[in-house]
């Protein structure tokens, strides 16, 4: 079984830009987590899903992120306007319910210049 | 408010030696914890979990873990190192109430031929 698909792998782009990252979680997994990941800050959760409903989205750190999970098998994390300090490894992760282990995917690398 | 420290920001054995990754958390209500795994470039990979019941749980990669309920401790343990586990290895905590990780600051545990 395929575990969780992230795509970009790497990004790079430019001050100002939209960025997207995308999460295909594992097959017949309720639960979706969006975690962001900085050697200052270490490993941060930013907005998880339940059901495909937003749950706590207070991680999130400003409104220049957005997220969304408009089916069971896919979600998206945007930021917009992007910012260097944005600059970080995303992960999502899935569990088949809300309380159990969460899989990780490999992540995002965003670089923002 | 909940918590978990790994005092060690790395941990040095030799190969073929017992190691032990420190973990020590604090919640209120019964604690769910974990350990994990993130290789080089990688994502999160689950080790184990202890959500009640025997206080010595087995993993992945011949890793165990104890749960020590008086010194609100989780310590993971393999009794003979390899070279491949050296890796960065997070612990993370939840309340049964909360749905919410917290994770900590992570270890990296090197293992010298």
């Amino acid at each position: 079984d395929a575990g969780v698909i992230q795509s970009p792998r790497h990004e790079v782009t430019e001050m100002g830009q939209e960025v997207t990252l995308r999460c295909k979680p594992i097959s017949g997994h309720n639960s979706l987590f969006w975690y962001r990941q900085t050697m200052m800050r270490g490993l941060e959760l930013l907005i998880y899903f339940n059901n495909n409903v937003p749950i706590d989205d207070s991680g999130m750190p400003e409104d220049r992120f957005s997220a969304k999970m408009p089916n069971a098998s896919f979600s998206t994390l945007k930021i917009q306007p992007s910012e260097p300090r944005d600059s970080a490894v995303y992960f999502c992760a899935s569990s088949p319910y809300i309380s159990d282990t969460q899989y990780f995917g490999p992540g995002t690398r965003l670089t923002v210049l | 408010a909940q918590s978990v420290a790994q005092p060690e920001d790395q941990v040095n054995v030799a190969e073929g030696n017992p190691l032990t990754v420190k973990c020590t958390y604090s919640v209120s209500g019964n604690p769910y914890l974990f350990w994990y795994v993130q290789y080089p470039n990688r994502g999160l990979q689950f080790l184990l979990k202890y959500i009640t019941g025997d206080n010595l749980v087995k993993g992945s990669y011949g890793f165990e873990a104890e749960f020590n309920k008086s010194q609100t401790s989780f310590h993971l343990k393999k009794p003979s190192a390899l070279v491949s586990d050296s890796a960065l290895y997070f612990c993370a905590v939840r309340a049964d109430s909360n749905y919410q990780l917290i994770w900590g600051a992570g270890t990296k545990l090197i293992i010298k031929p």
